[in-house]
């Protein structure tokens, strides 16, 4: 069964206290893994796009990565403002279905 | 990326009435949209894809002729809700995806609350 799974659920970080976001996923084929940021009650914004392991993707603060088997989004000396849930996704080979992953609550804490 | 809008923003209707929501790609032509629903504190379940000029495609488990889903051009696409019940309460979202990229692109979400 493809699945997508992300750890922690929720995290609390101090400013500046860099750390990790990890999605590990189980499918039959990949076509791409993408990684959304959504702020409450608003929907998905889009941060990054992996299309096979090795690949590396960054922006200011933020960092993707992808093996075969996970990705992880590396948050640099996070600000406050990062604070949000982090959520990643994949498309499935074949088809156009996206499954996403349960998130990721991140607080940063001034 | 592009651009979705959804109409409207929030709603509250009664239980039994039905709702229409609009989903909007305001600068590129999506011949693929998606719909999701989201409950409190939990990730996106795909509701349906929904495809220009043809039936849409419902995931399982997803009522179809409860959740009416029509997209009638390459920038519109709609979901109704029909005879709602306050279960169906929740928070819904349309994406549309670039094929070239397969990056998907959502608009700002619709709150329905069912009373």
């Amino acid at each position: 069964e493809d699945q997508v799974t992300q750890s922690p659920e929720a995290l609390r970080l101090q400013e500046g206290e860099s750390s990790s976001l990890n999605c590990s996923y189980t499918v039959s084929g990949l076509r791409g893994l993408f990684w959304y940021r959504q702020d409450p009650g608003k929907g998905p914004e889009f941060l990054f796009t992996l299309y096979s392991a090795g690949e590396e993707k960054e922006k200011e603060r933020l960092k993707a990565t992808l093996t075969k088997k996970e990705s992880f989004l590396h948050i640099t000396a996070p600000k406050p403002e990062d604070s949000a849930t982090y959520l990643c996704a994949v498309r499935l080979s074949g088809t156009y279905k996206y499954i996403f992953g349960t998130g990721t609550r991140l607080k940063v804490l001034a | 990326g592009a651009v979705v809008s959804q109409h409207p923003s929030w709603v509250i209707c009664k239980s039994g009435t039905s709702v229409k929501i609009e989903c909007r790609s305001l600068d590129f032509q999506a011949t693929t949209m998606f719909w999701y629903r989201q409950f409190p504190k939990q990730s996106l379940m795909l509701m349906a894809t929904s495809n220009e000029g043809s039936k849409a495609t419902y995931e399982q488990g997803v009522e179809k002729d409860k959740f009416l889903i029509n997209h009638a051009s390459l920038t519109l696409s709609t979901l109704t809700v029909t005879s709602a019940h306050p279960e169906d309460s929740s928070f819904y979202i349309c994406s549309v995806s670039q094929e070239s990229t397969y990056e998907q692109y959502f608009g700002p979400g619709t709150r329905l609350t069912v009373t």
